[in-house]
């Protein structure tokens, strides 16, 4: 069964200090794999995908890593500002309809995060 | 306002009421998709549209459930004889084209639904 599962559940850290969230999967076969911000009350919105042979993609303060071979990414997230609080989440994309939901897509359940001042 | 739209943005409803929510694409997007998102659960594929193509219904959680999409645009979510377990966070997303490997999906703010 493909699956995405995310650590830490929640985080709190303080204005100004770096974070690493974690994804690890288990979907097969991999298209590619997207790191979603979703602020509280809104949509999750897109902030990096990353395909089969990319290993680190950056988007501002955020770098995402993928190990295709251990099936594990990372979001970190560099100089932490307030409007970082939010929930970050993993979702992976099948090569087809052979798995993940049925849309070819698995969503972890998220890393609520939490910027303290 | 070029994002995607959703109404009401709180609904609150009595068990056994029907409800409809309502979802306003990105204009353009052939693809549109339903989600549901409970406390602390990942995001639950529902329903997705794709041009003119028969609907992928195959995540709607029972028969209670129904979406339409009108003129290839707007799309209804209807629940009938709500439960207290439809208490969710329901988003709507649209992408350009079908739900091929680099399409980003566009989502829009939810509307939380709470069953009394």
């Amino acid at each position: 069964k493909n699956q995405v599962e995310q650590s830490p559940q929640s985080l709190i850290i303080l204005e100004g200090k770096n974070c690493t969230l974690q994804c690890n999967y288990t979907v097969s076969p991999f298209s590619n794999l997207r790191w979603y911000k979703q602020d509280t009350g809104r949509g999750p919105v897109s902030l990096t995908i990353m395909t089969f042979s990319e290993n680190t993609k950056s988007n501002g303060r955020y770098t995402a890593t993928l190990d295709a071979d251990t099936k594990q990414s990372s979001l970190h997230i560099t100089a932490s500002q307030l409007s970082d609080s939010a929930s970050y989440i993993c979702v992976v994309s099948a090569g087809s309809w052979s798995g993940g939901g049925a849309d070819g897509l698995t969503f972890g359940k998220g890393t609520h995060l939490i910027i303290q001042p | 306002g070029a994002g995607v739209s959703q109404s009401p943005s709180n609904k609150v409803t009595e068990k056994g009421k029907d409800v409809e929510l309502r979802c306003d694409p990105i204009s353009g997007h052939t693809a549109l998709y339903w989600y549901r998102q409970s406390l602390g659960q990942g995001l639950e594929f529902l329903i997705y549209f794709q041009g003119n193509s028969a609907p992928d219904k195959s995540g709607l959680p029972s028969d209670r459930f129904s979406a339409e999409r009108t003129g290839g645009s707007v799309s209804t979510l209807t629940i009938q004889r709500t439960q207290q377990e439809d208490s969710a966070v329901y988003l709507c997303a649209s992408s350009l084209a079908d739900r091929g490997l680099y399409n980003e999906q566009f989502f829009g703010p939810g509307t939380r639904l709470t069953v009394l």
